[in-house]
């Protein structure tokens, strides 16, 4: 089956930090793979994706790019602020048992001080 | 154009009780999928619907259903409620459903939420 290995957090950093969150993941097929974020009290909102090996998906000064050779889609950016504070999910979406389906990390909440 | 909308957005019920809540997709989305967020579990897919048609389900009990309609709006019951059905119920939709191995995948568009607690 389909299955992804977030880096726990939480991930607490200063403003204008470099932040990394490790994701890699088993898949079927040829997933698209994305990032979510979940700010409190609110649904997930899509922050990136990449649909084929070296793509690089990019939002808001976040990257990831899609390395099908690792099977990893880890997500960075150079100089975080404290509105980035939030919890990060990494998605891969998969044809699975004849339909597809979002499976999701476990997250990371990211903590960003001023 | 109008995101994933979820109705109620938040619900208190006894033990026993039964639930459904409702989502609207965005216009033109016919795939709508279902998730419980929970601290302890995190995200869990629960089923998957597409064109009226249930086309994955997660490995939850019997007492958590769902449906879709000729308009792509679906609603989720939970029957006999517990107390760990306490959770963010979310809602998904995306444009297009054709399961393909080799194809670019949709991405998933969020409601909200609705936060049930069962007392």
């Amino acid at each position: 089956g389909n299955s992804v290995t977030q880096m726990e957090g939480p991930v607490t950093l200063s403003e204008e930090a470099f932040l990394t969150i490790n994701c890699t993941y088993t898949a079927t097929g040829y997933p698209s793979l994305f990032w979510y974020v979940q700010y409190p009290g609110e649904g997930l909102q899509l922050l990136l994706k990449a649909t084929k090996a070296d793509d690089k998906g990019s939002n808001k000064g976040f990257e990831a790019t899609y390395r099908k050779e690792t099977t990893s889609f880890h997500l960075e950016k150079g100089s975080v602020q404290v509105s980035d504070s939030a919890v990060y999910f990494c998605a891969p979406r998969a044809c699975w048992g004849g339909s597809e389906k979002l499976v999701f990390g476990k997250g990371t909440k990211l903590t960003v001080n001023p | 154009k109008a995101g994933v909308t979820q109705t109620p957005r938040y619900l208190i019920k006894t033990r026993g009780q039964q639930v459904t809540l409702s989502c609207s997709p965005i216009s033109g989305h016919r795939s709508v999928s279902w998730y419980q967020q929970t601290p302890g579990q995190g995200l869990q897919f629960l089923f998957e619907y597409f064109s009226e048609t249930q086309r994955n389900k997660g490995n939850f009990p019997g007492r958590f259903s769902g449906r879709q309609f000729s308009n792509s709006r679906s609603e989720m019951n939970v029957s006999t409620l517990e107390l760990g059905d306490s959770a963010l119920y979310l809602c998904a939709s995306s444009f297009w459903g054709r399961p393909s191995p080799n194809k670019s995948k949709p991405e998933a568009f969020f409601g909200q939420g609705t936060r049930l607690t069962v007392v």
